[in-house]
């Protein structure tokens, strides 16, 4: 089945600099992908989703990247501030899956000032 | 204000009890899911419902029993807790069980199971 793995699983960097985050996939009818944050005590937030037919996303302050080729998805951060602290998790639907998220095992981001 | 209520956000159970997580979404969303979250797994899918009607069961075991009363509810009664059990549990929903859906979650019940 469809394995996704997420690094790293914790990266720390400073105010103003930039962070990535990179999902793999396996499965190559893999189609809808999605970024979710989750700060400390709360529930997920969705920060974005990504269709197979489109490649970069931009939404405030991050950069969706979808590498079709080398089934990768990534999540870069540009000028980080401290409120972007917080757990990452990617998420990846395949076609027959019963709609079912796989999800990636998050990423624990610190904004050091 | 907050679209996805759970209740309650905090409880604490002894070995053996029973206990109902509430979850109300007022999204007028059609699907909902019930997700585990805990040091051992990071996010670890439950249910999903669509218009009332269990879809997937990726819970092995009956003592995680989804209830749905109503379009808008979706509550998890659990028996027979065991500390194991302890875990955030996050509601979510969508629109839909569609492929371009994004569940959105609540703020989660956090048990504790001593």
């Amino acid at each position: 089945g469809e394995q996704v793995e997420q690094r790293p699983p914790h990266l720390s960097v400073r105010e103003g600099d930039s962070a990535v985050i990179i999902c793999t996939y396996t499965d190559p009818n893999s189609y809808y992908f999605f970024w979710y944050k989750q700060e400390p005590g709360a529930g997920l937030q969705l920060l974005m989703k990504v269709f197979s037919s489109t490649e970069i996303n931009e939404g405030q302050g991050f950069t969706v990247l979808l590498n079709k080729k080398d089934k990768q998805l990534s999540l870069n951060l540009t000028a980080a501030h401290p409120g972007d602290s917080a757990v990452y998790f990617c998420a990846v639907r395949i076609q027959d899956s019963n709609y079912q998220l796989i999800w990636g095992s998050g990423t624990k981001l610190i904004i050091k000032p | 204000d907050p679209k996805i209520i759970q209740k309650p956000k905090y409880l604490v159970a002894v070995t053996g009890s029973e206990k109902i997580l509430i979850c109300e979404q007022y999204l007028g969303h059609n699907a909902m899911y019930w997700y585990r979250q805990s040091a051992k797994k990071p996010l670890e899918f439950m249910f999903s419902y669509s218009y009332q009607k269990l879809m997937d069961n990726q819970t092995a075991s009956s003592r995680f029993q989804p209830q749905s009363s109503k379009k808008n509810h979706l509550d998890l009664q659990i028996t027979a807790l065991k500390p194991d059990d302890s875990a955030t549990y996050f509601c979510a929903s969508s629109q839909e069980a569609g492929d371009n859906q994004a569940p959105l979650f609540g703020e989660g019940t956090r048990l504790s199971v001593l």
